[in-house]
């Protein structure tokens, strides 16, 4: 099976905290993409990277903040959340972002925001 | 943009039975239609997808058609197994960006 890495697989923090999702994958996929899942709810697309550079950004709030650092790397910086931002966020990858491409998803980070 | 509707939200099964999960889509666009298959605190899985050129793929179990003309493509699982009880989301997508767009979910239940 295909892998994509996540780390922590838990994160509680405050709402002054400032901490990091972390996303890995050895695929060799260009596209890595960070979703937020609520309970009971379908992912939403929260970013996008193609070739290590954001190409979509579904209207986050700037309290999320992604960067990809290499190839196989990609983070979600967090700072200042709120409440509602509690979910489960998943990293996933394809080969590529041109053209219906499989998306494979990390386990996730289960964050609650106290 | 894409929406996707899925039904039914919940369908229980005997085990052995067949399950069936429906979807429409809105964007005559969108050309590729995954579905994945998530447990209780797992990741989704990717079970099966189709793309637009094709009216019908299976795999063992499993099998999706799709009807391009009505919008709407269906997850046909036959002889269901307790183990395929989980929460089973479509989605949908066009070329240039690959965004997923989800289905609400059906949560199966496959009775022993």
């Amino acid at each position: 099976d295909t892998e994509v890495t996540q780390t922590p697989k838990h994160l509680v923090m405050g709402m002054t905290n400032k901490k990091s999702l972390k996303c890995e994958q050895h695929m060799g996929h260009r596209a890595m993409y960070w979703y937020k899942q609520k309970a009971k709810k379908p992912p939403e697309l929260m970013f996008v990277y193609s070739y290590e550079k954001l190409s979509i950004n579904e209207s986050v709030p700037s309290r999320f903040s992604p960067e990809c650092p290499n190839s196989s790397l990609l983070n979600l910086h967090l700072h200042a959340l709120q409440p509602e931002d509690s979910a489960l966020y998943l990293c996933a990858s394809s080969q590529e972002v041109g053209g219906p491409q499989p998306q494979h998803f990390g386990d996730g980070t289960r964050l609650s925001i106290l | 943009g894409e929406n996707v509707e899925q039904h039914p939200s919940t369908l229980s099964v005997q085990e052995g039975d067949s399950a069936v999960i429906k979807c429409t889509y809105s964007d005559s666009a969108s050309n590729y239609f995954p579905w994945y298959k998530q447990e209780l605190g797992k990741r989704p899985q990717l079970i099966i997808d189709i793309r637009s050129n094709v009216g019908e793929k299976k795999d063992q179990r499993i099998a999706v058609t799709l009807n391009k003309t009505a919008k709407h493509f269906s997850l046909h699982i036959t002889e269901t197994q307790p183990e395929d009880s989980a929460v089973y989301f479509c989605a949908a997508s066009e070329n240039a960006g690959n965004m997923l767009t989800f289905g609400g979910g059906t949560r199966l239940m496959v009775k022993p």
